[in-house]
């Protein structure tokens, strides 16, 4: 069974460029987390999208957006890049039925992020 | 406020000498405590979910027990390929999401 497949495995961009990652969840997942991992800084929760909808968003700027499609596929997009956006870009998916054993996430390999 | 604290920050161990990461946690209804293993460069690997305190659980050379405020990965005889950062995370409360520690990084030394 594949699991979390994320693209492209390495980003280089501009200061006050855009940036696309893409994310494919394990089949059956409905349910797509985004997470940044800064040097330092451990995981920081991002968005979180199930069936389709937004459900929840970390602390970041709205230049911080994504969207999930009917495949259940997920495209994270960071507007206006800064130099500190530089991170890994990690996506996750889960079960996504509001249960506590359907809560364990797991992981693609991330996008390195860097901003130049 | 929901927060979660690891400990220590990095480990460094020889092989076979026995030891225990620390995860400890503040939430509101606690509904999973999660451990995982990240390597350089790739997404953090499930290990464990702990849903109660006084639960344990093992595979090979780790085992994760839980309390009601902090989570305890023992480490048996580690081995070099045990070297790696253990994440620990919590879910709780209204949000359905994971939490993260920021990691205990362990080195092994053969």
């Amino acid at each position: 069974e594949a699991g979390v497949t994320q693209s492209p495995t390495h980003l280089i961009k501009t200061r006050g460029q855009q940036a696309t990652l893409r994310c494919s969840p394990i089949s059956g997942h409905t349910s797509v987390y985004w997470y940044q991992q800064a040097l330092g800084l451990g995981l920081q929760f991002l968005l979180w999208y199930d069936e389709g909808e937004e459900r929840n968003r970390g602390n970041f700027p709205p230049r911080f957006s994504g969207r999930q499609f009917p495949n259940y596929s997920s495209e994270l997009n960071v507007n206006a890049l800064e130099l500190e956006d530089s991170a890994l870009y990690l996506c996750a998916s889960s079960l996504g039925q509001y249960t506590p054993t359907n809560e364990k996430l797991f992981f693609g390999s991330g996008t390195q992020l860097s901003v130049l | 406020e929901d927060q979660v604290t690891q400990s220590p920050e990095a480990l460094r161990l020889q092989e076979g000498e026995s030891s225990s990461l620390n995860c400890s946690y503040t939430v509101s209804g606690l509904r999973g405590l999660f451990w995982y293993r990240q390597d350089p460069g790739k997404g953090p690997e499930f290990l464990f979910t702990l849903y109660s305190a006084g639960e344990e659980k093992e595979k090979e050379r780790l085992k994760a027990t839980l309390t009601k405020k902090e989570s305890f990965l023992h480490i048996t005889a580690p081995k070099p390929e045990d070297s790696a950062t253990y994440l620990c995370a919590f879910s709780g409360g209204s949000n359905y999401k994971l939490t993260f520690g920021k990691g205990t990084l362990l080195t092994v030394n053969p």
